[in-house]
């Protein structure tokens, strides 16, 4: 089944307790980001990665990392969490550009994250 | 730095009636590609439809359309027949060409009301 994964799903920390939320996607997609949600802002990037080795800053970058080593694989670091982290978090995956299908991305299942 | 307002925090619509989402955006763009996405209360974030601002032709998918205003810069997203299972929050969403992001709008809030 096509589908990208995120773990964990819910996660309580403390402020400075560093976390790394996992995404992995099977439908070998070239590009991957992530976003957080948060009430009456919608969905807002955080990274974006249009292929292995590649990424780039989205809108609300401040505290957080990301790498790519791997295509399937695209996990999210906080290393020093704060409680304005606190959210829900989804990563995406789509195609690059060359296809119709360009732009269309697939999320996960998001991960609800509580910074105290 | 392209903009998607969706200026209706709540609506609400009869079982079987019609409802309209309104969405703008702002772009210097000639080619984007827009989106309507659906989240239940199960969180899952579910494409319903997308557009590409080149053609001219309004998408369907079923009970859902769009009115697409290129000129406007208005992205409307019909439901027709509405159902119980259509609860949810919409988000409208932009693309550029190149894909390397997708900017939201803030959402609207749809009840269908038995």
């Amino acid at each position: 089944e096509a589908q990208v994964t995120q773990n964990p799903r819910y996660l309580i920390t403390v402020t400075g307790k560093k976390l790394t939320v996992t995404c992995s996607q099977n439908m070998n997609h070239e590009y991957m980001s992530w976003y957080r949600q948060d009430p009456g802002l919608g969905l807002r990037q955080i990274y974006y990665s249009m292929n292995v080795e590649v990424t780039d800053k989205g809108d609300v970058p401040e505290g957080y990392k990301v790498s790519r080593k791997e295509k399937r694989n695209f996990p999210l670091i906080l290393e020093s969490p704060s409680p304005n982290q606190t959210s829900l978090y989804f990563c995406a995956s789509s195609f690059s550009g060359g296809t119709r299908r360009v732009g269309e991305q697939f999320f996960g299942p998001g991960t609800r994250l509580t910074v105290l | 730095a392209q903009t998607v307002t969706q200026s209706q925090p709540e609506m609400s619509v009869q079982e079987a009636e019609t409802v309209t989402l309104s969405c703008t955006y702002d772009t210097s763009e000639s080619n984007y590609y827009l989106f309507w996405y659906k989240q239940p209360p199960s969180r899952q974030m579910i494409l319903v439809i997308r557009q590409e601002a080149y053609k001219q032709q309004n998408a369907t998918e079923n009970r859902f359309s769009v009115n697409f205003q290129k000129a406007a810069k208005s992205f409307s997203l019909k439901i027709s027949d509405s159902q119980l299972g259509d609860t949810a929050m919409y988000f409208c969403a932009f693309s550029s060409e190149s894909a390397r992001q997708l900017t939201f709008g803030s959402g609207t809030q749809l009840t269908v009301l038995p």
